[in-house]
């Protein structure tokens, strides 16, 4: 069973598309994330939720939208699709108290 | 706006002990230290985490020196599956009921070989 999943796992798309990216939990956790691990591999978080309510919003263009539908979904949706969107986004969630996150194994997305 | 500070990479042996250091010499009272290791191609994996007492569990122990400005992560008898970045993270107390984030520095590439 996976704890955290994502879809897709790979995604090629052209520049001003608009894309969406799906993750799933089922370890019972109240937060979630999305990370951005760049082609120089530093990851950085973007977002982050508790109990639906954005608690983490970095400085991320508002092309970038996240949307959690219930605890256990955290879904990134992104529009107008740039180069410098290419990237490995990963999820991940825990519990509140705690940074003992659990991550996904990451959507590669790829705009050309 | 690195807390942290770990060496580029590092090399063990399989079977010996890789000790992992990291230097956090901001670190303030209420933060504690985490690791995180990240395999090839995969997403990140959380290993352990420590205020100021030593701690141990299945996969690593972590040693915190007295003036919490270091610590070292020790993976007992590294095997071939240890090779990963490994990611030495200072972060707020999460215990205070705020929003608490981890900032992923470089890390150390660690290369377990035959």
């Amino acid at each position: 069973d996976t704890a955290v999943s994502q879809t897709p796992k790979y995604l090629v798309t052209q520049m001003g598309n608009d894309k969406s990216i799906k993750c799933e939990q089922n370890l019972g956790h109240d937060t979630m994330y999305w990370y951005k691990q760049d082609s120089k591999k530093f990851l950085k978080i973007m977002f982050s939720y508790n109990n639906k309510e954005l608690i983490i919003n970095e400085t991320v263009p508002n092309r970038f939208s996240p949307k959690s539908p219930d605890k256990a979904h955290l879904n990134l949706h992104i529009n107008s699709l740039e180069l410098g969107d290419s990237a490995v986004y990963f999820c991940a969630s825990s519990d509140f108290y705690t940074n003992e996150q659990f991550f996904g194994p990451g959507t590669r997305l790829t705009v050309l | 706006d690195a807390k942290t500070t770990q060496p580029p990479s590092m090399d063990c042996a399989e079977g010996r002990a890789a000790n992992l250091p990291c230097n956090h010499s901001t670190i303030s009272g209420n933060e504690y230290v985490y690791w995180y290791r990240q395999i090839h191609s995969q997403g990140p994996q959380y290993i352990i985490h420590g205020l100021k007492n030593n701690e141990t569990n299945e996969m690593a122990s972590l040693i915190i020196t007295e003036d919490r400005k270091s610590s070292t992560l020790i993976l007992p008898h590294a095997t071939l599956r240890d090779t990963a970045v490994y990611y030495c993270i200072v972060s707020d107390t999460p215990y205070t009921g705020t929003a608490s984030k981890l900032t992923f520095g470089t890390g150390t590439r660690l290369q377990v070989t035959l």
